[in-house]
Parts: C-alpha cells; sequence; structure tokens
C-alpha cells in the first residue's frame, strides 16, 4: 500500500515552453502533497507544500508564477513549470500524506532536461 | 534554519561487512529524525525513524540511535547485503511533523 507515481518519469522540453508533472497517490487519500528539486549530488528541497482545495504554500525563493502547484483532488497534484530554462533542469520529487498521518510517501522523480 | 550533515559518499563494502553512515543536525527543539532509503528507480521510503532522545529505531537489520547529546542520528547495520545498495537520505521534521529537511545523501554499494 501506500503508493505514490509520478508522470512522466522523463521529460526533455524547449527553452520557453511549460511542462506539466502529474503525482498520484494511488491507493490512498492524500490531503497533502510536497514538491521537492533534487539537484546532483544535493540533497531534497521542499519546494512547495499543497493542501487539497487550497493553495500551495511555497517556500522562500521559490517563485510560484513559474512553478505551478494545483491541488484538485485527493489523490492528484500537478507541479508545471512554466517558460522554462535550463537553470530549471532537475530531478523533481512528489510525496504525500495520507489524511490524519504525518508520514509521506515518496514518488520516484521525474527528471525535467530544458534543452 | 534546521540542516542535517551526512557524511559523504560513495561507500563501498564487501558484503557481510559493518555499515556506519553519519548524520548530525542542527534543529531548534527536538525535532523527529529519519532515515529513508531511495532504491534504484524508486521513490525514497522510510527505513526508521525516532522521534525523541535515546530512542533507537530499526527495521531490516539496519538501527539508529537519537542522541541529543552530540545532534547525531548515525546509521548502522551489522552485515550489509549486495541489496543494501542504495542512496540513504537522514532527515529531521520539525514540530509540527510535516516539513522534512534532508541531508544529501549518501551512496551505498555492496560488492559480492
Amino acid at each position: 500500500g501506500a503508493v505514490v507515481s509520478q508522470h512522466p518519469s522523463w521529460v526533455i522540453c524547449k527553452s520557453g515552453t511549460s511542462v506539466k508533472i502529474e503525482c498520484r497517490s494511488l491507493d490512498f487519500q492524500a490531503t497533502t502533497m510536497f514538491w521537492y528539486r533534487q539537484f546532483p549530488k544535493q540533497s531534497l528541497m521542499l519546494m512547495a507544500t499543497s493542501n487539497e482545495g487550497s493553495k500551495a504554500t511555497y517556500e522562500q525563493g521559490v517563485e510560484k508564477d513559474k512553478f505551478l502547484i494545483n491541488h484538485a483532488s485527493l489523490t492528484l497534484s500537478t507541479l508545471t513549470v512554466t517558460s522554462a530554462h535550463p537553470e530549471d533542469s532537475s530531478f523533481y520529487i512528489c510525496s504525500a500524506t495520507e489524511t490524519g498521518r504525518h508520514e509521506q510517501y515518496f514518488g520516484p522523480g521525474t527528471r525535467l532536461t530544458v534543452t | 534554519g534546521d540542516s542535517v550533515t551526512q557524511m559523504e559518499g560513495p561507500v563501498t563494502l564487501s558484503e557481510e561487512a559493518f555499515l556506519t553512515i553519519n548524520c548530525t543536525y542542527t534543529a531548534t527543539g527536538y525535532p523527529s529524525l529519519f532515515w529513508y532509503v531511495q532504491y534504484p528507480g524508486e521513490g525514497l521510503q522510510l527505513l526508521l525513524k525516532a522521534t525523541k532522545a535515546d530512542d533507537k529505531g530499526s527495521n531490516k537489520g539496519f538501527e539508529a540511535t537519537y542522541r541529543k547529546e552530540t545532534t547525531s542520528f548515525h546509521l548502522e547495520k551489522g552485515s550489509v547485503q549486495v541489496s543494501d545498495s542504495a542512496v540513504y537520505f537522514c532527515a529531521l521534521s520539525d514540530l509540527g511533523g510535516n516539513k522534512l529537511v534532508f541531508g544529501a545523501g549518501t551512496i551505498l554499494r555492496v560488492k559480492s
């Protein structure tokens, strides 16, 4: 149980385009989902926390207009990287917590490369 | 702010060797501490946790003790297997229990 999926697992896009990444909780309802970014050989950095049906809370230094997060249902959150640039290339990981619980379940990550 | 520092890898060991991955933290108050493992191609999985000082978390032969006096949470295993090859992340959570702060991760490679 407690499986989180991400789609796509990897994506290549051209500079200036937008990319949407999906995060789904497959067998539980996730009131809260988290989006992380991981640079090579560095730790996961929390980008934002999203609660179903409300606006995401972004960490300091994360551009909310660039990284659009939508959490419209209890099983799906999306991260859209708008007007992507090469410096946005990274590994994006989501996690989800089951309603009423604290443990985070992680997706396998999405590798974004912007050319 | 809160932070986690863990030893750099990769750590390469022979099967049945003893494993230690060091982890120290800086935090206000008394956070909960975690070790996560990421196998190739998979998401992070919680390996073990400890919520207060002197607690010992254990799972699958791995263990770690929450040491408040040294602000440490070192991961140990007495005899590693090839299947333990993965990336190990030390992390802490704030008092609210939601936000996780991760260390940089340590790659473990176990040779047969």
